[in-house]
């Protein structure tokens, strides 16, 4: 089975730009999340979607942030503008019901 | 709101020597709980899974418990390897909606050989 794939592995932009972080979940898991990690700490959730619906967003500050997950598949995590405390790795994962999370190897995203 | 500790932060064991993470969470109303690995520059490989109904679950060299009431969980690797360094984040599943996954800050563990 192939597993969670996200691109691109690594981006450095100048803060006030605008950037973009694809995954493409394991086919048949429902569920998908993202999730941005600091150094030295867990994962901290940024989003939710059970399908194409995001469920909990409650975490991410939507003020330059935005996510989407077209047709409850492949989703997209966008950020504009970038600023410098946005420098962190960026996780997604999918799961199916009940079941453990599967993690792509992630975004590293620094904003200089 | 969930919070989740893990002791000690930072592990140094000899190679062959048995050893416990300690997994403490503040709302016992979990889901699940989820023990994962993370290489460095990687993302998180899931070990074990287990149903708040369970009380452990093992996997090879790995055995994983829980006791919902006192909002704990152990990760007990037995004989380990250089291999085994990583750190180790849980993750229980909580709230209203089943599929909220909250992690730790994890302890890295190093295996000297």
């Amino acid at each position: 089975e192939a597993g969670v794939v996200q691109s691109p592995r690594y981006k450095i932009i100048e803060k006030k730009q605008p950037v973009a972080f694809w995954c493409n979940p394991i086919s048949g898991h429902n569920t998908l999340y993202w999730y941005r990690q600091n150094l030295g700490q867990g994962p901290e959730l940024l989003i939710r979607y059970e399908n194409e619906e995001a469920v909990d967003d409650s975490q991410l500050p939507k003020d330059r942030f935005s996510a989407e997950r077209l047709k409850g598949v492949d989703s997209t995590l966008k950020i504009q503008p970038a600023e410098l405390g946005d420098s962190a790795v960026y996780l997604c994962a999918s799961s199916a019901f009940n079941s453990p999370l599967h993690f792509g190897n992630g975004t590293r995203l620094t904003v200089t | 709101k969930q919070e989740v500790t893990q002791i000690p932060a930072a592990l140094s064991v000899p190679e062959g020597e048995n050893l416990v993470l300690n997994c403490s969470f503040t709302d016992s109303a979990i889901y699940n709980l989820q023990w994962f690995r993370q290489d460095p520059g990687k993302g998180l490989t899931s070990l074990l899974l287990i149903q708040s109904s369970q009380r452990e679950q093992t996997s090879g060299r790995l055995n994983a418990s829980l006791d919902k009431s006192s909002g704990r969980s152990t990760l007990y690797i037995a004989a380990s390897q250089p291999g085994d360094s990583a750190t180790y984040l849980c993750a229980p599943t909580v709230g209203t909606s089943y599929d909220k996954v909250i992690f730790g800050p994890g302890t890295s563990l190093s295996v000297i050989p």
